[in-house]
């Protein structure tokens, strides 16, 4: 169970084009997703908070107008990258947070990642 | 402040144990994490621990925490070499994750 899948596992775009990707929990529900990026030997960074139905919440630093966040159902949120540039270059990792009915959810389950090369 | 820290680099030999270590530095983080990536992959959850736990032990792995000096520890007894990857210690603040540099375990015939 807590399965996150992520589509495409990998993209090659050219400079100026916009690319999207999907994010899906497959058996669970997810009020909540997390997007990340992680620049080689480094550590994750949060990107933005993707809330179900309402709009969502970016980190310091993140341009919202370039990375556009669409969390339209309980399984499915997905980033798109506008206008990619060279430096937008990374591997995009999301991650879910699994609905409780207890109201108290301490656990995130990662998609496998998408490489994203920007030429 | 958000900052989760630790050493970048481990080896050990297989069948010994492996411990990695972190710090944090905000008192108020709710859950620590422990999570394994292996290359070109995304993060798999390893274990977790509440706050208010001291210890936890699940198969080979042992998580030992410290709350007065804000440190956490990954023990893995018996190594193995499918044991080599990155393991990143993440703080649980409101909600989000803060993710430490990661440790690269290596593990070695």
């Amino acid at each position: 169970g807590a399965v996150v899948s992520q589509h495409p596992s990998r993209v090659i775009c050219k400079s100026g084009t916009s690319v999207k990707i999907e994010c899906r929990s497959l058996d669970f529900q997810a009020t909540t997703m997390f997007w990340y990026r992680q620049f080689p030997k480094q550590s994750l960074m949060l990107m933005a908070t993707s809330n179900e139905g309402s709009k969502a919440t970016y980190e310091q630093g993140v341009e919202k107008d370039k990375f556009l966040i669409n969390h339209a159902s309980l399984t499915l949120s997905t980033l798109t990258v506008t206008s990619a540039h060279p430096e937008d270059s990374s591997f995009y990792i999301c991650s879910a947070k699994p609905l409780s009915t207890s109201g108290i959810s301490y656990e995130q389950y990662f998609g496998p990642g998408t490489r994203l090369t920007v030429t | 402040g958000e900052d989760v820290e630790q050493s970048l680099f481990l080896s050990v030999r297989e069948g010994d144990s492996s411990v990695i270590n972190c710090t944090y530095t905000d008192s108020s983080s709710t859950y620590l994490y422990w999570y394994k990536q292996e290359p070109g992959a995304g993060l798999q959850l390893l274990t977790y621990i509440f706050s208010n736990m001291d210890m936890k032990q699940d198969q080979r792995l042992t998580v030992l925490l410290n709350k007065k000096d804000k440190h956490l520890s990954l023990r893995i007894a018996d190594t193995q070499t499918g044991d080599s990857a990155i393991y990143f210690c993440a703080e649980n603040l409101g909600g989000k994750l803060i993710f430490g540099q990661g440790t690269t375990l290596q593990v070695k015939p």
